[in-house]
């Protein structure tokens, strides 16, 4: 079957870095989507990777390695208004989307 | 522009009533798709049309579910005989292609409670 790990949740503290962690077991791989999203709203996208490597967006980043079903969402500079859930979804072999149940991100002062 | 749009953005029902619930996409946009998101739960697929056409109903959790587009715009979400296990949040989202690296934009969703 299609699986998508993701921690539960995880606790930070402002000013710190977090890395998210999702490991993904798909029929196919055609790219890595990460979405952000807050309570009670909709998700919005963060960030897709397709080829292995560091893909750099201003305090976010995402790393991908393929032979290893492994990505991960490094947020740097953390701000309360990160708190959050964050989506890791797989576009596998049909581009579909698979999606994890997501991170809950809990910041603290 | 304007986004995703989906309506009403609450609904509450009492068991065994239909209900519709409708999404407007973001104009020019090909691909749309119906997630549902129990409360603390991640992303369960339900349906993806490709202009008006569904290639892929494999998500819809029973036959009381059904969905149309129209136009290769406006979708409608039907649930027939709503039971209490069906409340929970409806999502759309549309893309540009429903092939490639393209992100989905999702709308505000639609909140659905059954008594």
């Amino acid at each position: 079957g299609q699986n998508i790990d993701q921690p539960t949740e995880m606790t930070a503290t402002e000013g710190a870095i977090v890395q998210i962690n999702c490991t993904y077991q798909t029929s196919g791989f055609n790219g890595l989507f990460w979405y952000q999203q807050h309570a009670g709203e909709a998700p919005t996208f963060l960030s897709y990777n397709v080829l292995d490597g560091l893909e750099e967006k201003g305090r976010f980043s995402s790393f991908l390695s393929r032979s290893k079903g492994y990505s991960y969402l490094l947020l740097k500079e953390l701000q309360m208004k990160d708190s959050a859930s964050y989506l890791c979804a797989v576009r596998d072999s049909n581009y579909q989307l698979i999606w994890g149940a997501g991170t809950k991100l809990i910041i603290k002062p | 522009g304007a986004g995703v749009s989906q309506s009403p953005s609450n609904k509450v029902t009492e068991k065994g009533k239909d209900v519709e619930l409708r999404c407007d996409p973001i104009s020019g946009h090909t691909a749309l798709y119906w997630y549902r998101q129990s409360l603390g739960q991640g992303l369960e697929f339900l349906i993806y049309f490709q202009g008006n056409s569904a290639p892929d109903k494999s998500g819809l959790p029973s036959d009381r579910f059904s969905a149309e587009r129209t136009g290769g715009s406006v979708s409608t979400l039907t649930i027939q005989r709503t039971q209490q296990e069906d409340s929970a949040v409806y999502l759309c989202a549309s893309s540009p292609e429903g092939l490639g690296g393209y992100e989905q934009y999702f709308g505000p969703g639609t909140r659905l409670t059954v008594t």
